[in-house]
């Protein structure tokens, strides 16, 4: 199976700043890659697929990267909405796995 | 618009059994993979089961394996998810979700069925 390595666990920061978050695969995963966003007691919601590409409706200032085993979530400008979980998801292969999520806090 | 309507969670003593259901709208159901992923309370995401378009071909997670089955009925445009023996650690919100046609990627989600398993 392949494992996803999600850093940090949590993240303080404000509103205005420059979120990065790393997923780390334990193999070569071809940028089959999700990232979803999750607030508290509501459904995951899917940001980037393909680990790069954007979903429908998903403001600008989310950006995925990377290829290989290292992909980057990353978030320009925070705003007060986007403080919430966030989720890496390998979709190359059965089991698809999940990171662990990394929680964007307040500072 | 899509919609997916999980139900049949509640809480069962260890060892017991749960069959969930998954009413799925405005979408050509019988085109779709389909998948079942749950979260633990308070803890992340994790995929359970995969069953193909004609329902020919399912996978597992190693932790459900031998327990769950995963089933669909194209004709009612529902996907089932039987579980039995059920543990303590089954304990979680389950979600049936299709897979995207661009990939292995879950755009759109329900409001999920919980399942509470108590010894």
């Amino acid at each position: 199976d392949i494992q996803m390595t999600q850093s940090p666990s949590s993240v303080p920061a404000s509103v205005g700043d420059r979120v990065t978050i790393t997923c780390r695969a334990s193999q070569d995963i071809n940028r089959y890659l999700a990232w979803y966003q999750q607030k508290p007691g509501k459904a995951p919601k899917l940001l980037i697929f393909a680990a790069s590409t954007l979903q429908s409706g998903v403001p600008s200032r989310f950006s995925g990267s990377g290829s290989g085993t290292e992909y980057t979530l990353s978030i320009d400008s925070l705003q007060p909405e986007d403080f919430a979980t966030y989720y890496c998801q390998q979709a190359d292969s059965f089991p698809f796995t999940f990171g662990g999520g990394t929680k964007v806090e307040i500072k | 618009e899509v919609q997916l309507v999980e139900s049949g969670g509640g809480w069962v003593q260890s060892g017991g059994s749960l069959r969930l259901s998954c009413a799925a709208s405005g979408f050509t159901f019988s085109d779709f993979e389909m998948t079942w992923v749950r979260q633990a309370p308070g803890k992340g995401l994790e995929w359970i089961s995969y069953i193909s378009s004609s329902g020919y071909t399912i996978y597992y997670a190693d932790s459900v394996k031998g327990r769950f089955t995963i089933s669909r009925d194209n004709a009612k445009d529902s996907l089932f998810l039987q579980m039995d023996s059920l543990r303590d650690e089954d304990t979680a919100l389950y979600y049936c979700l299709p897979l995207m046609t661009s990939g292995n990627y879950f755009d759109h989600w329900g409001q999920g069925a919980l399942v509470t398993v108590s010894s």
